[in-house]
């Protein structure tokens, strides 16, 4: 199973984008790459998915080079509610371990 | 939006009994999962659920847990006999079946907290 990095906790400012990678060294060729969300006494929120190049949805941008052993979530201009722990996931669909995750807290 | 259904919100057991914690996946979805979360730490894969037989499990899963389907819509997970450190959030979640780019990702239960005394 491929092991993930991440920063253990960021802040950020209201408005500003923010970037989070991770890394992955020893991502295999079937795995995907997964960001979830976690407010406290929640469970994990799905944000993005992706497998190469870069994805975006209406919340996130995923970016992923060519190696595919690292990515980056970017979250635009945040606000106050996106404090929240960020996990990266790299595996396959039946088989997710979810990391420490990175701990996002957001000021005004 | 669909949901995952997890109940009981929370559960106190006393050391030794038995707990089933219960889950209502997405209705078209093909796979499903339990995870933990011990207060504090990091979310703990425990077992993936597939066309009525386990797919993956931790090594967390032990003989103590099991996991059934016993309809078309519950998905349960059955501790035999507590122990204080299963005190944690259990999660439940469901996934389609897919392996292509595009996928949803799981859907998470909003959890049951597990007290043992």
């Amino acid at each position: 199973l491929a092991k993930t990095t991440q920063p253990i906790s960021m802040d950020s400012y209201e408005g500003q984008e923010v970037n989070i990678t991770c890394s992955h060294n020893n991502i295999a060729t079937n795995d995907y790459i997964t960001w979830y969300q976690q407010f406290p006494s929640q469970g994990p929120r799905f944000i993005i998915q992706g497998y190469k190049t870069k994805v975006t949805n209406e919340v996130a941008s995923l970016f992923i080079p060519a190696d595919r052993k690292s990515s980056t979530l970017s979250l635009p201009r945040v606000s106050l509610s996106d404090t929240a722990v960020y996990y990266c996931l790299v595996g396959v669909y039946n088989d997710m371990r979810f990391g420490a995750g990175t701990r996002l807290t957001v000021k005004p | 939006e669909p949901e995952v259904t997890q109940t009981p919100s929370h559960q106190v057991t006393q050391m030794g009994q038995e707990v089933i914690l219960r889950c209502v996946p997405i209705s078209n979805h093909l796979y499903f999962y339990w995870y933990r979360q011990i207060l504090g730490q990091k979310v703990e894969f425990l077992v993936s659920f597939y066309n009525n037989e386990i797919s993956e499990k931790s090594e967390i899963f032990d003989d103590q847990f099991s996991v059934e389907r016993p309809d078309g819509s519950n998905f349960t997970l059955k501790i035999r006999s507590t122990k204080l450190e299963d005190s944690a959030m259990y999660f439940c979640a469901s996934s389609r079946d897919t392996t292509q780019a595009g996928s949803i990702g799981y859907t998470f239960g909003s959890g049951t907290r597990l007290t043992v005394v």
